[in-house]
């Protein structure tokens, strides 16, 4: 298996323009997650779906922050506009069921 | 939400020395995890508990889920330069997993 796939694996962009950042779960997997990880807060769930659908995003940040999953091997967070206190590491992961969360690679988010 | 605390923040050891770290939490957890980062790449699940009491190993790695349900230790036995990286914790009830701040371990060969 590929493993959790997350694109592009590192975006630089300038204040006030709009970030995408996409994911593809482990096949067969149930659950998708993403985390923002910084210096300051570690790990930070920021959102989850179960079988494509939002299950609890209480941990987004802000309105700026939307995520999407139009089917099961897609996934999508965006920022729009960003700002750079939104630069992090951003990961996705998935499971199945309630098992251990499988992470992807991250995508590594500077915004000047 | 309710933070877990992961000790110790970092560690300096000799190749061939053992290693422990610890978790724990305020809250009850129904499950209880051990990821390792490396740099520059995502966390990587090294040990999953299930049940409180429950003691797993995986090769040299050895994880306890504590009977309180509210803490977890890791230990690495015989220690290898590879070893080197972030470990973290994580508790998870249901699908809510919250994670320690990492124990950083350096292997000095």
């Amino acid at each position: 298996d590929a493993g959790v796939i997350q694109s592009p694996r590192h975006e630089v962009t300038e204040m006030g323009q709009e970030v995408t950042l996409r994911c593809k779960p482990i096949s067969g997997h149930d659950y998708l997650f993403w985390y923002r990880q910084t210096m300051m807060r570690g790990l930070e769930l920021l959102i989850y779906f179960n079988n494509n659908v939002p299950i609890d995003d209480s941990g987004m940040p802000e309105d700026r922050f939307s995520a999407k999953m139009p089917n099961a091997s897609f996934s999508t967070l965006k920022i729009q506009p960003s700002e750079p206190r939104d630069s992090a590491v951003y990961f996705c992961a998935s499971s199945f069921g309630s098992g251990g969360q499988y992470f992807g690679p991250g995508t590594r988010l500077t915004v000047l | 939400g309710q933070q877990l605390n992961q000790s110790p923040q970092s560690m300096f050891i000799q190749e061939g020395e053992d290693v422990s770290m610890n978790c724990t939490s305020s809250s009850i957890f129904n499950t209880w995890l051990w990821y390792k980062q490396d740099p520059g790449e995502g966390p990587v699940l090294l040990i999953a508990l299930y049940k409180a009491g429950e003691l797993t190993s995986n090769g040299r790695l050895t994880a306890q889920f504590g009977i309180t349900r509210k803490d977890s230790f890791l230990n690495i036995s015989a220690s290898i330069p590879s070893d080197v990286g972030i470990y973290f914790c994580a508790g998870q009830r249901n699908n809510d997993m919250r994670f320690g701040a990492g124990t950083r371990l350096t292997v000095k060969p």
